[in-house]
């Protein structure tokens, strides 16, 4: 199973800043996603990021706002942009790898998550 | 309607109770997971299912794919199982394109 290390574990941020969040996982690994959880909510998915071509984002996230690199099989980035107090959320890399369950299905990894504040 | 609802929202039990959160699910799935939340925000994953049941030490996971439902089962329950417990389930549509659908979670409080 993939371990999955983040930086940094959390951050207090200005608005207007922006903050870069990594994500390196101990093996390579196809599929990695990016989700954001605000306050009290459930896990949204913010973009899976595509080893050598751009991440595809799911609706209502765009490119300016979350850019995402992927050079490699076991890292990634997301940038925050023109951070806002409404982007004060918990930010977690996620990569899909073969389990240990012996299922035909790929298993889904989390990694220890980013706290976001913007004040 | 959320595709993928959690019962309770939250559980407050005495140490050493026995433990069960539900998840129900209105689309076809291939997998369901159940996953750990700690307070900090990172996430451990407990279970995927996808018929049956599993056991790992104190935890059981059950899945009944006719009746879309699933119940997460903890014996002895501990202090340190105090977390939230989120439901995620890969809907068939989406197989090969990998997307789980979660729920909102269940906060587990156990007291000593």
């Amino acid at each position: 199973s993939a371990v999955i290390s983040q930086k940094p574990s959390r951050d207090i941020c200005q608005r207007g800043t922006s903050l870069t969040i990594q994500c390196q996982v101990d093996s390579q690994v196809t599929m990695m996603f990016w989700y954001r959880q605000q306050p009290g909510q459930s896990l949204t998915l913010i973009a899976t990021a595509n080893q050598g071509s751009e991440a595809t984002y799911e609706s209502g996230f765009v490119i300016d706002k979350f850019p995402i690199s992927r050079p490699n099989l076991t890292f990634s980035t997301l940038t925050v942009s023109n951070m806002s107090p409404e982007d004060s959320s918990i930010y977690l890399c996620s990569v899909e790898d073969t389990g240990t369950s012996g299922s035909k299905y790929n298993e889904q990894f989390f990694g220890p998550g980013t706290r976001l504040t913007v004040l | 309607k959320n595709e993928v609802e959690q019962s309770p929202q939250n559980l407050t039990a005495q140490e050493g109770e026995f433990i069960t959160i539900n998840c129900s699910y209105s689309v076809g799935i291939s997998a369901l997971h159940w996953l750990q939340q700690h307070p900090g925000g990172g996430i451990v994953s407990l279970f995927m299912l996808s018929s049956g049941k599993k056991k790992h030490g104190r935890l059981i996971a059950t899945i009944n794919i006719q009746e879309k439902h699933s119940s997460l089962h903890i014996t002895a329950s501990h202090p340190r199982d105090s977390a939230v417990y989120i439901c995620a389930v890969r809907p068939h549509f989406n197989f090969g394109n990998e997307k789980l659908t979660f729920g909102t979670g269940t906060r587990l409080t156990i007291i000593p």
